[in-house]
């Protein structure tokens, strides 16, 4: 069964550096998404991309972070300057479509530990 | 953000029972709710979901009811088996892109 993939499964970083971390969806799906989990807290949605552009994204997703789809496979989320409280797992997830209930699938994620 | 509430963190089960996941929400722009699964050094897995429009939905095991009014819904899986213990995520969306988790309820099914 297709499956979405991360890279790093983990990653430590010091303050003020900047990380990227990858994600290889479903190859015939459309839509994109990160997630990120504190530890011991909710799932909370970043951003959504489709059609080589952010379609929509939170409060959360400032100036410090971007996402690109450098090729035809792979999708980024860039942290500029990475700051302690950016700890967190983050999780992709893709979708083959928009509509309805159409099922986001989630990649296992990366461990981010900002020092 | 408290627009998903699953007040139960955790919840335990005796193999063969049902279990019973409760959610509320807030926002009554909510079209379609879901329920996922994730296991420790996983990503949440999609189980069922229910549109607004509807007050139930069945798939297997698990069955989702939808209270509109009471704003609120749960999952129900019977008969439990050690295999379901997971935290279990409830989450509501509109607008198609933006989805929002609840805190999650871990779920303990004894043998």
């Amino acid at each position: 069964e297709p499956e979405v993939t991360q890279t790093p499964s983990h990653q430590v970083t010091q303050m003020g550096q900047e990380v990227i971390l990858r994600c290889v969806p479903i190859s015939n799906h459309l839509y994109f998404y990160w997630y990120r989990q504190i530890l011991g807290q909710k799932v909370e949605f970043l951003v959504s991309f489709y059609n080589n552009e952010i379609s929509e994204k939170s409060e959360i997703f400032d100036d410090q972070f971007s996402v690109e789809r450098p090729d035809g496979s792979n999708f980024t989320l860039k942290i500029r300057s990475t700051k302690l409280e950016d700890s967190a797992m983050y999780f992709c997830a893709s979708s083959e479509a928009l509509q309805g209930l159409e099922t986001q699938y989630f990649g296992p994620g990366t461990r981010l530990l900002v020092l | 953000d408290q627009q998903v509430k699953q007040n139960s963190p955790s919840l335990s089960v005796q193999e063969g029972r049902i279990s019973i996941l409760n959610c509320d929400y807030t926002n009554s722009m909510f079209d379609y709710f879901l329920w996922y699964k994730k296991y420790p050094a996983e990503g949440p897995t999609f189980l069922i979901s229910i549109s607004s429009i509807k007050d139930k939905n069945e798939d297997g095991r698990f069955t989702v009811f939808l209270n509109k009014s009471a704003k609120h819904l749960s999952l129900h899986i019977v008969p439990s088996q050690p295999g379901d213990s997971a935290v279990y995520f409830c989450a509501a969306r509109w607008g198609g892109f933006k989805t929002i988790f609840g805190a999650g309820t871990r779920l303990f099914v004894k043998a």
